[in-house]
């Protein structure tokens, strides 16, 4: 059982460059979920989706784009990296998006921009 | 002032010793209260989840609240070199439908 997959695991980029990164979940899901965390600031919401077709922004969406492409797969998009960009990206997941219902965390996307 | 504030360590203790790890938050309308551990180069994963105040036991983990102070404590008993990880707090709101802010993290070591 694979939970949330997130690729690439590591990404070094220039700034200016653009990348996606991808997550899928094999949990049947309805919410998903776009994390970055720095250190002292713990994690904070980028984007999220309560369920496939609907997108909203998180506390930083700024300089991010996301994309639900089917309930299993919600992407993440930096369209013009920025050095403050760089950071560790977590994914998430969660049965119905409602309080009850724990979020599930992939492993990470380590992005470095220089 | 941020919403929840974490004391972010690094806390080492030795094994079998009792760790109490706290968060403060800011604003009463938060409701439930979630404790999350991570282990290096790995995602969050869910440790407790409570909504009312008072005490929630699970094995060797406790779980308190106290909404009047708003305060939340995470403690372990007998801790392990496997409970050698990050813990997150994490708080939210009634119908924010996921949408959890979390603490800075606290990380832990626990020496053989």
């Amino acid at each position: 059982n694979a939970g949330v997959t997130q690729t690439p695991k590591f990404q070094v980029l220039k700034t200016g460059q653009s990348m996606t990164l991808q997550c899928a979940q094999d949990m049947n899901h309805n919410s998903m979920y776009w994390y970055r965390q720095d250190p002292g600031m713990g994690l904070r919401l980028i984007y999220y989706s309560a369920s496939e077709g609907t997108t909203d922004k998180g506390e930083v969406p700024n300089g991010y784009n996301v994309s639900r492409l089917n309930k299993r797969e919600f992407s993440l998009r930096l369209e013009s990296a920025a050095p403050s960009q760089t950071s560790v990206y977590f994914c998430a997941s969660s049965f119905t998006g409602t309080d009850d219902s724990p979020l599930h965390f992939g492993n990470g996307t380590r992005l470095t921009v220089t | 002032q941020k919403e929840v504030e974490q004391d972010p360590g690094p806390l080492s203790v030795p094994e079998g010793a009792i760790v109490s790890l706290n968060c403060t938050y800011s604003n009463s309308a938060f409701q439930y209260f979630m404790w999350y551990r991570q282990y290096s180069r790995k995602g969050p994963e869910l440790l407790m989840y409570t909504y009312s105040s008072g005490n929630k036991e699970d094995g060797r983990f406790t779980a308190q609240v106290d909404k009047s102070s708003k305060y939340i404590s995470l403690f372990i008993r007998d801790s392990q070199p496997s409970d050698s990880a990050t813990y997150l707090c994490a708080i939210g709101r009634n119908n924010q439908g996921g949408k959890l802010i979390f603490g800075q993290g606290t990380e832990l070591s626990v020496k053989p």
